[in-house]
């Protein structure tokens, strides 16, 4: 198994421009989720979803969309970048129940907006 | 979710016993403990969780006191492979998401 894969690896964008992130995983999981994290800080969580076609907003939703259209993988829009949305992007993904919380994490993305 | 509190950094000598503090003072009664952690530039990794009682795997070893305002994770033989920054969660066995703060980042010196 791949587990979590993340593409692209690295990418820069002029102010905006926009581009997708793409996230898969080959572990049959039904929740995924978007985190991005700056320099020193933990990581905060952009938008997740808990199945197929379903989609949530996290904490710093503003400025993303997300699609969900078959359950391996997990899609980050930004329709325009900003500078602030300079980050280290990661996804995750875990199995079903409240009881499971062990996430898989992909590499990262890292984006630098100029 | 309650909030954690852990020490900004701490220094481990290799092969001794890590051991890492966490509060979690304002913690309920179905909130779960989870530590993860993150070597540099790598994606979070999953080590322990548990509810009330203390848990032990290949891993790491969880200790949370009776009261579960604290715990402790415990990295029995530290290596320089286990330098990394590691977090401390809190999160409501119904809820969906971790909330990550900026964790302890742990050095492992030879």
């Amino acid at each position: 198994n791949a587990g979590v894969t993340q593409t692209p690896k690295f990418r820069v964008l002029k102010t905006g421009q926009s581009m997708t992130l793409l996230c898969a995983q080959d572990m049959n999981h039904e929740y995924m989720y978007w985190y991005r994290q700056d320099p020193g800080m933990g990581l905060r969580l952009i938008h997740y979803s808990v199945g197929e076609g379903t989609t949530a907003k996290g904490e710093v939703p503003d400025g993303y969309n997300v699609s969900r259209l078959k359950k391996q993988n997990f899609l980050l829009g930004l329709e325009s970048a900003a500078p602030s949305q300079t980050s280290v992007y990661f996804c995750a993904s875990r199995t079903g129940g409240w009881y499971q919380e062990t996430q898989y994490f992909g590499p990262g993305t890292r984006l630098l907006v100029l | 979710d309650a909030k954690t509190t852990q020490p900004t950094s701490m220094d481990c000598a290799e092969g001794r016993a890590a051991n890492l503090p966490c509060n979690h003072s304002t913690i309920s009664g179905n909130e779960y403990v989870y530590w993860y952690r993150q070597i540099h530039s790598q994606g979070p990794q999953y080590i322990i969780h548990g509810l009330k009682n203390n848990e032990t795997n290949e891993m790491a070893s969880l200790i949370i006191t009776e009261d579960r305002k604290s715990s402790t994770l415990i990295l029995p033989h530290a290596t320089l492979r286990d330098t990394a920054v590691y977090y401390c969660i809190v999160r409501v066995d119904s809820d969906y998401k971790l909330s990550f703060g900026a964790g302890t980042t742990v050095t492992v010196r030879a």
